[in-house]
């Protein structure tokens, strides 16, 4: 089973600042990386699959790189509806589908 | 528009047996591989189960042996019926399709489940 970690637990950040969430995967897992967002009392929306191609009606402002083990979400310019809890999953190797344990941003 | 919509989810007693649905809309359950994921409260997202379009289905370790997904052409629903249950079962339960064979496009809004005495 594929493990995945991501960094940091929470995220305190201003509106209009940069967020930068991490996700590693205890093995490669290519380019099979997707991101989700999750608001409270909501299911999880897509944002990223492929570890870098936006969902349909995701805003330029959500970008994902990296490849391999190792893979970035970033939200360039926080707006207040982008405050939730991130979850990055893999794809490579299944099943299990695999989740990490979410980052929560939120607003410092 | 593609459409997940659950139901089922209840408060059931430790041992007893619930089976969610899950009703689909604008495109064909059997096509598609299809999941359930669930959230236990305050915890992150767990896959539970999966069927292909070929009809293999298969489990979480914690679930097998409890836990049987299935879906219903006819009205292009998905199921899981849950045996056994509990405490630990606790948790909202989203279905959601799996596309291109890897990640969920669309989900549901989820069906709580509450196992307790």
């Amino acid at each position: 089973e594929v493990v995945m970690t991501q960094s940091p637990a929470t995220l305190s950040v201003s509106p209009g600042e940069r967020a930068t969430l991490s996700c590693r995967a205890s093995q490669s897992v290519s380019s099979n990386l997707a991101w989700y967002q999750q608001k409270p009392g909501q299911a999880p929306r897509l944002l990223i699959y492929g570890a870098s191609t936006r969902a349909t009606g995701i805003p330029a402002r959500f970008s994902g790189s990296g490849s391999g083990t190792e893979f970035t979400l970033t939200i360039s310019s926080l707006q207040s509806e982008d405050f939730a809890v991130y979850y990055c999953q893999q794809y490579n190797n299944w099943p299990p589908w695999t989740f990490g344990q979410g980052t929560k941003v939120e607003i410092k | 528009e593609v459409q997940l919509v659950e139901s089922g989810g209840d408060l059931i007693q430790p041992g007893g047996s619930l089976r969610l649905s899950c009703a689909a809309s604008g495109f064909t359950v059997s096509s598609n591989y299809m999941s359930w994921v669930r959230q236990a409260p305050g915890r992150g997202l767990e896959w539970v189960s999966v069927i292909y379009s070929g009809g293999s289905t298969y489990y979480a370790d914690s679930v097998k042996g409890r836990f049987t997904i299935s879906r219903d052409n006819s009205k292009n629903t998905l199921y899981l019926q849950m045996n056994s249950l509990r405490a630990e079962d606790s948790a909202v339960y989203y279905c959601a399709r799996v596309f291109l064979l890897g990640y969920y496009d669309s989900w549901g809004q989820g069906t709580l489940v509450t196992v307790s005495s």
